[in-house]
Protein backbone atom coordinates (compact mmCIF):
# COMPACT_ATOMS: atom_id res chain seq x y z
CA UNK A 1 0.00 0.00 0.00
CA UNK A 2 0.54 3.88 -0.22
CA UNK A 3 2.48 3.88 -3.79
CA UNK A 4 2.55 7.28 -5.13
CA UNK A 5 3.05 7.42 -8.83
CA UNK A 6 4.30 10.59 -11.14
CA UNK A 7 4.16 11.21 -14.72
CA UNK A 8 5.89 11.43 -16.98
CA UNK A 9 9.23 10.28 -15.43
CA UNK A 10 11.29 12.23 -17.57
CA UNK A 11 10.70 15.09 -19.69
CA UNK A 12 13.00 17.86 -22.01
CA UNK A 13 11.32 20.65 -23.25
CA UNK A 14 12.69 23.76 -24.88
CA UNK A 15 13.09 27.14 -23.33
CA UNK A 16 10.20 29.18 -22.91
CA UNK A 17 7.50 26.09 -22.77
CA UNK A 18 5.24 24.58 -20.07
CA UNK A 19 5.45 21.69 -18.80
CA UNK A 20 3.26 19.44 -16.32
CA UNK A 21 3.90 17.10 -14.08
CA UNK A 22 1.16 14.49 -12.44
CA UNK A 23 1.36 13.21 -8.76
CA UNK A 24 -1.12 10.71 -8.04
CA UNK A 25 -1.42 8.47 -4.75
CA UNK A 26 -2.81 5.43 -6.20
CA UNK A 27 -4.37 3.86 -2.91
CA UNK A 28 -4.98 6.20 -0.78
CA UNK A 29 -6.64 9.96 -0.04
CA UNK A 30 -4.00 12.46 -0.13
CA UNK A 31 -5.13 15.18 2.27
CA UNK A 32 -1.69 16.52 1.54
CA UNK A 33 1.34 16.58 -0.91
CA UNK A 34 4.49 18.08 -1.31
CA UNK A 35 6.44 19.06 -4.43
CA UNK A 36 10.76 18.83 -4.01
CA UNK A 37 13.33 19.55 -5.89
CA UNK A 38 16.45 17.99 -5.59
CA UNK A 39 19.53 18.73 -7.92
CA UNK A 40 22.86 16.36 -8.26
CA UNK A 41 24.32 15.13 -5.17
CA UNK A 42 22.25 17.18 -2.80
CA UNK A 43 19.07 16.82 -0.77
CA UNK A 44 15.38 17.75 -0.98
CA UNK A 45 14.34 20.89 -1.53
CA UNK A 46 10.63 21.74 -0.41
CA UNK A 47 9.04 23.89 -2.81
CA UNK A 48 5.81 24.65 -1.63
CA UNK A 49 2.99 21.85 0.32
CA UNK A 50 -0.66 21.65 -0.64
CA UNK A 51 -4.04 20.58 0.94
CA UNK A 52 -6.89 19.58 -1.36
CA UNK A 53 -8.95 22.41 -2.49
CA UNK A 54 -7.01 24.84 -1.14
CA UNK A 55 -4.04 26.71 -2.60
CA UNK A 56 -0.89 26.01 -1.94
CA UNK A 57 1.80 27.27 0.49
CA UNK A 58 5.40 28.32 -1.07
CA UNK A 59 8.55 28.29 0.44
CA UNK A 60 10.56 31.16 0.72
CA UNK A 61 12.24 31.75 -2.70
CA UNK A 62 9.90 29.64 -4.62
CA UNK A 63 8.00 31.57 -7.47
CA UNK A 64 4.67 30.77 -7.26
CA UNK A 65 3.87 31.82 -10.48
CA UNK A 66 6.63 30.12 -11.97
CA UNK A 67 5.58 26.97 -10.76
CA UNK A 68 1.99 26.56 -10.65
CA UNK A 69 0.39 24.02 -8.11
CA UNK A 70 -3.50 22.18 -8.59
CA UNK A 71 -4.35 19.95 -5.87
CA UNK A 72 -7.90 19.38 -7.65
CA UNK A 73 -8.84 16.19 -5.66
CA UNK A 74 -7.53 13.62 -3.03
CA UNK A 75 -5.75 11.55 -5.33
CA UNK A 76 -4.01 13.60 -7.81
CA UNK A 77 -1.98 16.97 -7.39
CA UNK A 78 -0.25 18.63 -10.45
CA UNK A 79 3.18 20.91 -10.44
CA UNK A 80 3.49 22.91 -14.02
CA UNK A 81 6.90 24.83 -15.13
CA UNK A 82 5.97 27.67 -16.74
CA UNK A 83 8.23 29.51 -19.26
CA UNK A 84 10.70 26.79 -18.32
CA UNK A 85 14.58 27.82 -18.34
CA UNK A 86 17.61 25.67 -18.20
CA UNK A 87 18.28 26.46 -14.79
CA UNK A 88 14.97 24.96 -13.98
CA UNK A 89 16.33 21.59 -15.13
CA UNK A 90 16.53 19.25 -11.87
CA UNK A 91 14.34 16.08 -10.83
CA UNK A 92 11.55 17.21 -9.15
CA UNK A 93 9.58 15.07 -6.32
CA UNK A 94 6.19 14.77 -4.88
CA UNK A 95 5.48 12.83 -1.72
CA UNK A 96 1.95 12.74 -0.36
CA UNK A 97 0.61 12.14 3.40
CA UNK A 98 -1.82 9.55 3.87
CA UNK A 99 -5.38 11.47 5.41
CA UNK A 100 -6.32 8.24 7.47
CA UNK A 101 -2.97 8.06 9.31
CA UNK A 102 -2.52 10.31 12.38
CA UNK A 103 1.70 10.61 12.00
CA UNK A 104 3.64 12.88 9.13
CA UNK A 105 5.33 9.86 7.28
CA UNK A 106 5.93 10.85 3.80
CA UNK A 107 5.37 8.33 0.99
CA UNK A 108 7.13 9.24 -2.18
CA UNK A 109 6.99 9.11 -5.97
CA UNK A 110 9.67 7.97 -8.27
CA UNK A 111 10.42 11.43 -9.40
CA UNK A 112 9.92 13.10 -12.74
CA UNK A 113 13.75 14.20 -14.26
CA UNK A 114 13.47 17.60 -16.28
CA UNK A 115 15.95 18.83 -18.95
CA UNK A 116 15.32 22.41 -20.79
CA UNK A 117 17.22 23.02 -23.21
CA UNK B 1 23.80 26.76 10.82
CA UNK B 2 21.67 24.45 9.15
CA UNK B 3 18.68 22.75 11.39
CA UNK B 4 19.77 19.19 10.19
CA UNK B 5 23.60 18.68 9.47
CA UNK B 6 24.24 15.16 7.46
CA UNK B 7 27.59 14.56 6.15
CA UNK B 8 27.76 13.51 2.54
CA UNK B 9 30.33 11.45 2.55
CA UNK B 10 30.62 9.13 -0.01
CA UNK B 11 31.40 6.34 2.31
CA UNK B 12 32.43 3.58 1.01
CA UNK B 13 32.82 -0.40 3.31
CA UNK B 14 33.26 -3.52 2.14
CA UNK B 15 30.60 -6.23 1.91
CA UNK B 16 29.46 -7.39 5.71
CA UNK B 17 30.80 -4.02 7.88
CA UNK B 18 28.81 -2.32 9.75
CA UNK B 19 27.46 1.17 8.83
CA UNK B 20 26.92 4.18 11.30
CA UNK B 21 25.44 6.83 9.51
CA UNK B 22 24.73 9.95 11.20
CA UNK B 23 22.50 13.28 11.71
CA UNK B 24 22.76 16.12 14.39
CA UNK B 25 20.54 19.20 14.34
CA UNK B 26 19.79 22.30 16.04
CA UNK B 27 16.01 22.52 16.74
CA UNK B 28 15.39 20.79 20.04
CA UNK B 29 11.76 20.99 19.03
CA UNK B 30 11.88 17.82 17.36
CA UNK B 31 10.33 14.90 17.74
CA UNK B 32 10.06 12.66 15.18
CA UNK B 33 12.88 11.08 13.57
CA UNK B 34 13.29 9.31 10.30
CA UNK B 35 15.74 7.69 7.80
CA UNK B 36 15.11 7.30 4.28
CA UNK B 37 16.51 5.27 1.67
CA UNK B 38 17.48 6.81 -1.93
CA UNK B 39 18.60 4.87 -5.11
CA UNK B 40 20.06 6.87 -7.81
CA UNK B 41 17.50 8.42 -10.03
CA UNK B 42 14.64 7.27 -7.26
CA UNK B 43 12.15 8.65 -5.26
CA UNK B 44 13.11 8.37 -1.38
CA UNK B 45 11.58 5.24 0.50
CA UNK B 46 11.10 5.23 4.63
CA UNK B 47 13.34 2.83 6.06
CA UNK B 48 12.96 3.82 9.68
CA UNK B 49 10.59 5.97 11.92
CA UNK B 50 10.90 6.69 15.55
CA UNK B 51 9.76 8.89 18.47
CA UNK B 52 11.92 10.83 20.56
CA UNK B 53 14.73 8.89 22.16
CA UNK B 54 16.30 5.90 22.32
CA UNK B 55 16.54 2.78 19.69
CA UNK B 56 14.71 1.03 17.23
CA UNK B 57 15.64 -1.93 14.90
CA UNK B 58 14.45 -3.77 12.16
CA UNK B 59 15.99 -6.74 10.72
CA UNK B 60 19.70 -5.18 9.57
CA UNK B 61 18.55 -1.87 10.40
CA UNK B 62 19.19 -0.03 13.88
CA UNK B 63 17.91 3.65 14.33
CA UNK B 64 18.82 5.34 17.74
CA UNK B 65 17.96 8.83 18.57
CA UNK B 66 19.65 11.25 21.39
CA UNK B 67 17.94 14.02 22.24
CA UNK B 68 19.90 15.20 24.72
CA UNK B 69 23.23 15.18 22.38
CA UNK B 70 20.53 16.73 19.12
CA UNK B 71 21.98 13.37 17.40
CA UNK B 72 20.16 10.21 15.47
CA UNK B 73 21.80 7.35 14.02
CA UNK B 74 21.49 4.40 11.76
CA UNK B 75 23.07 1.57 11.86
CA UNK B 76 23.14 -1.47 8.89
CA UNK B 77 24.34 -4.90 9.84
CA UNK B 78 25.78 -7.22 7.66
CA UNK B 79 25.67 -4.34 5.04
CA UNK B 80 25.33 -5.49 1.46
CA UNK B 81 26.29 -4.52 -2.30
CA UNK B 82 22.09 -3.59 -2.48
CA UNK B 83 22.50 -0.76 0.58
CA UNK B 84 23.99 1.26 -1.96
CA UNK B 85 22.29 3.97 -2.12
CA UNK B 86 22.08 7.57 -0.59
CA UNK B 87 20.64 7.94 3.25
CA UNK B 88 18.45 10.90 4.13
CA UNK B 89 17.52 11.56 7.53
CA UNK B 90 14.42 13.79 8.31
CA UNK B 91 12.72 15.51 11.29
CA UNK B 92 9.42 16.57 12.22
CA UNK B 93 8.41 18.91 15.55
CA UNK B 94 4.87 17.20 15.82
CA UNK B 95 3.00 14.18 14.75
CA UNK B 96 0.80 16.51 12.74
CA UNK B 97 3.75 18.29 11.47
CA UNK B 98 3.03 19.35 7.62
CA UNK B 99 7.06 19.55 6.83
CA UNK B 100 9.93 16.83 7.61
CA UNK B 101 13.09 19.13 7.57
CA UNK B 102 15.84 16.75 5.41
CA UNK B 103 19.71 16.18 5.86
CA UNK B 104 21.78 16.49 2.70
CA UNK B 105 22.11 12.69 2.34
CA UNK B 106 24.92 10.53 2.89
CA UNK B 107 25.84 8.51 -0.72
CA UNK B 108 27.13 5.29 0.59
CA UNK B 109 28.52 2.22 -1.22
CA UNK B 110 29.03 -1.03 -0.18
CA UNK B 111 31.85 -2.59 -2.31
CA UNK B 112 31.54 -6.69 -3.19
Amino acid sequence: GAVVSQHPSWVICKSGTSVKIECRSLDFQATTMFWYRQFPKQSLMLMATSNEGSKATYEQGVEKDKFLINHASLTLSTLTVTSAHPEDSSFYICSARDGARSYNEQFFGPGTRLTVL
Amino acid sequence: QKEVEQDPGPLSVPEGAIVSLNCTYSNSAFQYFMWYRQYSRKGPELLMYTYSSGNKEDGRFTAQVDKSSKYISLFIRDSQPSDSATYLCAMAESQGAQKLVFGQGTRLTINP
